[in-house]
């Protein structure tokens, strides 16, 4: 498979639950960039964190990144209804200044 | 602003036939790239367009996929001919990051592309 590799495929949860998600990858990274998918849609850009960046928050979303585990966190807190959606991470290589590589999703349901 | 379109949504094909994929970047936006997306797996990354120049088209699966960008504006990708493991949804993007790293791409609401 390609660089990322999300953690779990899928996750249900209650909503006002937080949501946290993992992403893996294999090699350097100059970024990584976290993207949500509606439904028949296109990706939404949700934020992004450089490798020289621990934490970052925007919102309800907190990321982390890990780059001696090579490993990434996405967390939503308070989940809303509007949060279902498929998640993915993306990230730049050291190698390619320009090349984005995403990996499978988490796809996420939030029951009412 | 008018963001990605790609057209067309849907398209159904037999096996054999040609398919030509298009997609209208946003105004300004050098870069543009093409993925695929097959049965909830991964999103492969195709090729990235900087203008009218391919940058990268490591990921273009085979000699049957042709990727053009004539003048830097809008791009097509033509599959010629088809196959059934060519279904997918293909996504295309766009970044206006010319000359630095891209951190953030825009993207089209993809062409479901099915193969019979």
């Amino acid at each position: 498979s390609q660089q990322g590799e999300e953690d779990p495929q899928a996750l249900s949860i209650q909503e006002g639950e937080n949501a946290t998600m993992n992403c893996s990858y294999k090699t350097s990274i100059n970024n990584l960039q976290w993207y949500r998918q509606n439904s028949g849609r296109g990706l939404v850009h949700l934020i992004l964190i450089r490798s020289n960046e621990r934490e970052k928050h925007s919102g309800r979303l907190r990321v982390t990144l890990d780059t001696s585990k090579k490993s990434s966190s996405l967390l939503i807190t308070a989940s809303r209804a509007a949060d279902t959606a498929s998640y993915f991470c993306a990230t730049g290589p050291y190698s390619s200044a320009s090349k984005i590589i995403f990996g499978s999703g988490t796809r996420l349901s939030i029951r009412p | 602003e008018a963001g990605v379109t790609q057209f067309p949504s849907h398209s159904v094909i037999e096996k054999g036939q040609t398919v030509t994929l298009r997609c209208d970047p946003i105004s300004g936006h050098d870069n543009l790239y093409w993925y695929r997306r097959v049965m909830g797996k991964e999103i492969k990354f195709l090729l990235h367009f900087v203008k009218e120049s391919k940058q990268d088209e490591s990921g273009m699966p085979n000699n049957r996929f042709l990727a053009e960008r004539t003048g830097g504006t809008y791009s097509t990708l033509k599959v010629q001919p088809a196959e059934l493991e060519d279904s997918g949804v293909y996504f295309c993007a766009s970044s206006p990051d010319t000359g630095k790293l891209v951190e953030k791409l825009f993207f089209g609401s993809g062409t479901q592309l099915s193969v019979l």
